[in-house]
């Protein structure tokens, strides 16, 4: 497609329950990162990939977040055993491969998935 | 460490009026990125500028100008003539390693008719 795309858009969980969010990057982006942005805040960094390898996981907040990238496209978030405090915007971003590209434009952000844990 | 500061929460102003968002960061690295994001109501981020830390050169593109002073490590960026369209929240950002971005909190900008 053309731009990242993110889905569900919104998701409610009830606390305790296991979430699974998903993104598609551009075609062709090498670099796929995840972040987490709580409401009022700026985006706070999760994890990055580099085709199918999790190069860093430094920001995933507790070992109840997992993400993956299994082929190198599509990746999953999930989130296990939710708590009210995990609600926020999870926002998907792909950079193109060249590293340049990356620092003219930045990373293409998708629309974000808005959790609700209540 | 990274860190990036918007003091500025909100800010109102009147259609037509010049606005300036501020920045103010925090780095050890010699060498790094600065960026401002666009954040509509719809929530995905649009780049709207980078700089490197070696460029100051101030720049402007349309009734967007930006800028950066390593002296006071500030990235500020100005409307001019403000339009309605021009609401959104604006984001400051700073590269650090692995491409990982730190962010401000953002300034909720509205622009009144």
């Amino acid at each position: 497609g053309a731009g990242v795309s993110q889905s569900p858009r919104y998701k409610v969980a009830k606390r305790g329950q296991d979430v699974a969010l998903r993104c598609d990057p551009i075609s062709g982006h090498v670099s796929l990162f995840w972040y987490q942005q709580a409401l009022g805040q700026g985006p706070e960094f999760l994890t990055y990939f580099q085709n199918e390898a999790q190069l860093d996981k430094s920001g995933l907040p507790s070992d109840r977040f997992f993400a993956e990238r299994p082929e190198g496209s599509v990746s999953t978030l999930k989130i296990q055993r939710t708590q009210q405090e995990d609600s926020a915007v999870y926002l998907c971003a792909s950079s193109h491969p060249q590293g340049q590209d990356l620092l003219n434009y930045g990373y293409t952000f998708g629309s974000g998935t808005r959790l609700t844990v209540v | 460490a990274q860190k990036v500061t918007q003091a500025q929460t909100e800010i109102s102003v009147v259609e037509k009026e010049d606005v300036t968002l501020d920045c103010v960061y925090e780095t050890r690295d010699t060498t790094y990125y600065l960026f401002w994001y666009k954040q509509p109501p719809s929530g995905e981020l649009v780049f709207l500028i980078r700089r490197n830390s070696f460029d100051e050169q101030n720049e402007i593109s349309g009734r967007y100008s930006w800028n950066f002073q390593k002296s006071t490590s500030s990235f500020n960026f100005t409307i001019t003539a403000s339009q309605v369209v021009d609401s959104a929240v604006y984001f400051c950002a700073l590269k650090g390693n692995f491409n990982k971005f730190y962010f401000g909190s953002g300034t909720k900008l509205n622009v009144k008719p």
